[in-house]
């Protein structure tokens, strides 16, 4: 079992769908990120988080340290917003390198 | 802002021939990591580095692979006698240490014939 798991894998919605992106992990950590990954293969960060809750624009990303769980929050949903989603833990034990999930791949169709 | 600068884009090679990656942190930044991602997956962590010390490698990291990091700004990845299994795309990311964000490259993409 992988210590970061995203669900679901892949997701396709209408445009103006308010979408939603799943991460739990096992492992204590001191932070969470969330990134966007375009098809040419480039890393954009989204949200960095240790609690609570955070909006940039249309996104809004949500922690719950003792459930182990966050969810990454589209509104309105566009086309643009189409990639791929990681979410990326920080343990709290070790090097502070990240661990990711496999990602959710976002389609937004028009 | 410049960013995490990587280069080449994108390398296409022989299986056997070696290859070498090179990435360029935000100058400010004193940790710097690669990681490996191949297709439909997650990224994975290979080695990083706190200015010109290499502090930890993988065990995906193999004997055919090197990183070096030598005055503590930019950092190259050598792959020798490369394999198949080779083909991913290597990631570059840099941060200011702890537990602030790491900054990502857009990578370069390795494809073995």
């Amino acid at each position: 079992k992988n210590e970061v798991e995203q669900s679901p894998q892949n997701l396709t919605a209408q445009e103006g769908e308010f979408i939603t992106i799943n991460c739990s992990y096992s492992v204590g950590i001191s932070a969470l990120h969330w990134l966007q990954q375009h098809p040419g293969g480039g890393i954009v960060s989204l949200f960095m988080l240790s609690s609570g809750k955070k909006k940039h624009g249309r996104l809004i990303a949500t922690i719950n340290i003792q459930e182990k769980h966050s969810s990454l929050h589209i509104t309105a949903s566009h086309p643009r917003d189409s990639a791929v989603y990681i979410c990326a833990v920080l343990p709290t034990t070790g090097t502070y390198k990240y661990i990711f999930g496999t990602g959710t791949r976002l389609k937004v169709l028009a | 802002d410049t960013g995490v600068s990587q280069n080449p884009r994108h390398k296409i090679t022989k299986r056997g021939q070696n290859v070498t990656f090179r990435c360029d942190p935000i100058s400010e930044h004193n940790r710097l990591y690669w990681y490996r991602q191949t297709l439909g997956q997650g990224p994975e962590f290979l080695t990083y580095f706190q200015n010109e010390a290499q502090l930890e490698k993988s065990r995906l990291l193999s004997d055919r692979f090197s990183a070096e990091r030598p005055k503590g700004s930019f950092s190259t990845l050598e792959i020798q006698r490369t394999e198949q299994g080779d083909s991913a795309m290597y990631l570059c990311a840099s941060s200011s240490g702890g537990n602030q964000p790491q900054h990502f490259g857009d990578g370069t993409r390795l494809s073995i014939l």
